[in-house]
């Protein structure tokens, strides 16, 4: 049930585009995308709804596939801010979330 | 005002001894949830709250695991005889508890347990 992500650790130099992948093996009724910095809490980037747009977050926006269950996170001219860990959370019609494994993410000047 | 506070920031704890984490969510916050997150892993989800009744306990990773809110407030995750796998950093949220879809999840900072 728990959400895959790919690819596990990305490294970028600063100005380079990413892209993070969450995928299910159930239907999905939203994803949530969270970064975690390091030593610090997680923090909400965005959520993405069943049959809904793609939404947008500065220079971070993110998609749902419904047929393939799958959402991706589409990171561009990447800044060193952007380095951390980013999770996929899962909402399958229940009052929880379960997280992808994560997505380790570094930037370099 | 303020976010979803922690306490202790930081334990440390003999093998066999009881704990008790303190996660006070951000008021009007409904929904309480914690996570376990061992060191480079994800979030583990453990337990959730709405009001002071928990539907859904099915994280808990033993019989020695507990948790309890009060007030539609505070909530405490007790971890009794602990182990050496319990160590890890337990992570709080609270949400406005609507949904679906559910709503943002706002983070505390986490308590950091180490069983020796």
């Amino acid at each position: 049930q728990q959400p895959v992500q790919s690819p596990q650790a990305v490294i970028l130099r600063e100005g380079e585009d990413a892209v993070i992948n969450c995928s299910s093996s159930k239907a999905l009724y939203s994803v949530h995308w969270y970064r975690q910095k390091h030593g610090e809490a997680p923090v909400f980037l965005m959520i993405l709804l069943k049959g809904g747009e793609q939404k947008g977050h500065e220079k971070i926006s993110a998609s749902f596939n419904e047929k393939k269950q799958q959402s991706s996170l589409y990171l561009t001219a990447s800044q060193l801010s952007y380095s951390g860990t980013y999770f996929c959370g899962t909402e399958y019609n229940t009052d929880k979330l379960i997280f992808g494994t994560g997505t380790r993410l570094q930037v370099f000047p | 005002g303020a976010g979803v506070s922690q306490s202790p920031s930081n334990k440390v704890t003999e093998k066999g001894k009881d704990v008790e984490l303190r996660c006070d969510p951000i008021s009007g916050h409904t929904a309480l949830y914690w996570y376990r997150q061992r060191l480079g892993q994800g979030l583990e989800f453990l337990i959730y709250f709405q009001g002071n009744s928990a539907p859904d306990k099915s994280g808990l990773p033993s019989d020695r695991f507990s948790a309890e809110r009060t007030g539609e407030s505070v909530s405490t995750l007790t971890i009794q005889r602990t182990q050496q796998e319990d160590s890890a950093v337990y992570l709080c949220a609270s949400s406005l508890g609507r949904g679906p879809p559910l709503d943002t999840q706002y983070f505390g900072p986490g308590t950091r347990l180490t069983v020796l």
